[in-house]
């Protein structure tokens, strides 16, 4: 069974700061992906992963995987107030069609 | 180009009432999901489609049922509501044979009393 472990669960830090969300998964997968979610709001995919020692930057993010370990990263760096949201990482295989495991999401609260 | 479109928006409805959620996309995507999202539970699938007339069940289907009776729409019905079901839903699709994230819709938000 498929199991994605995130941590940390909550995230409070300091504009200007630096920090990664982790993003753990249990079974060889094909894909991995970034969402971000604003409270109320729908989610926004961020990035997606698909091989060994990828690596995708936008903006302040930086999302890498390792799928060896079986892990992915986001970085954010220097961060601003405006990243504060809920970011949550899935993977999923084509064997089961497409089927996305989530972990159970990252609160990142950024203050000024 | 409207993208995945949910609606209602809100509901509430009392213990053993039914209902159905509607969820449309305009992208021709042969994949469809429903999702819950649950407080500190992330995203857990409930029932998914990989084109019209195929349907098949997800982590936590109990309660629900789908249909795809065209590759536009993937209604999703609550057979008899339970206080347990009150969450807020998810509908999204991507294409089946390219590697693109799933688009979700703005979700609806259902309480059941």
């Amino acid at each position: 069974e498929l199991k994605v472990e995130q941590n940390p669960l909550f995230l409070s830090m300091q504009e200007g700061k630096n920090y990664t969300i982790y993003c753990n998964y249990s079974t060889t997968s094909d894909r991995l992906y970034w969402y971000r979610q604003d409270p109320g709001k729908s989610l926004e995919s961020l990035f997606v992963l698909l091989s060994n020692g990828a690596v995708k930057q936008e903006g302040r993010l930086m999302a890498s995987l390792d799928t060896k370990a079986r892990l992915s990263t986001l970085h954010i760096t220097a961060a601003v107030h405006d990243l504060s949201a809920t970011y949550f990482c899935a993977v999923d295989m084509i064997k089961y069609g497409n089927k996305l495991v989530f972990g159970a999401g990252t609160i990142l609260r950024v203050k000024s | 180009n409207a993208g995945v479109t949910q609606t209602p928006k809100f509901q509430v409805l009392k213990t053993g009432q039914s209902m159905t959620l509607q969820c449309a996309q305009d992208m021709n995507h042969e994949y469809m999901s429903w999702y819950r999202q649950d407080p500190g539970m992330g995203l857990r699938l409930i029932h998914y489609s990989v084109g019209a007339g195929i349907t098949d069940q997800g982590e936590v289907p109990n309660g629900y049922n789908v249909s795809r009776s065209t590759t536009e729409d993937f209604p999703l019905r609550l057979l008899s509501a339970a206080p347990s079901q009150t969450s807020v839903y998810f509908c999204a699709s991507s294409p089946r044979r390219q590697v693109q994230p799933q688009h979700f819709g703005d979700g609806t938000r259902l309480s059941i009393l």
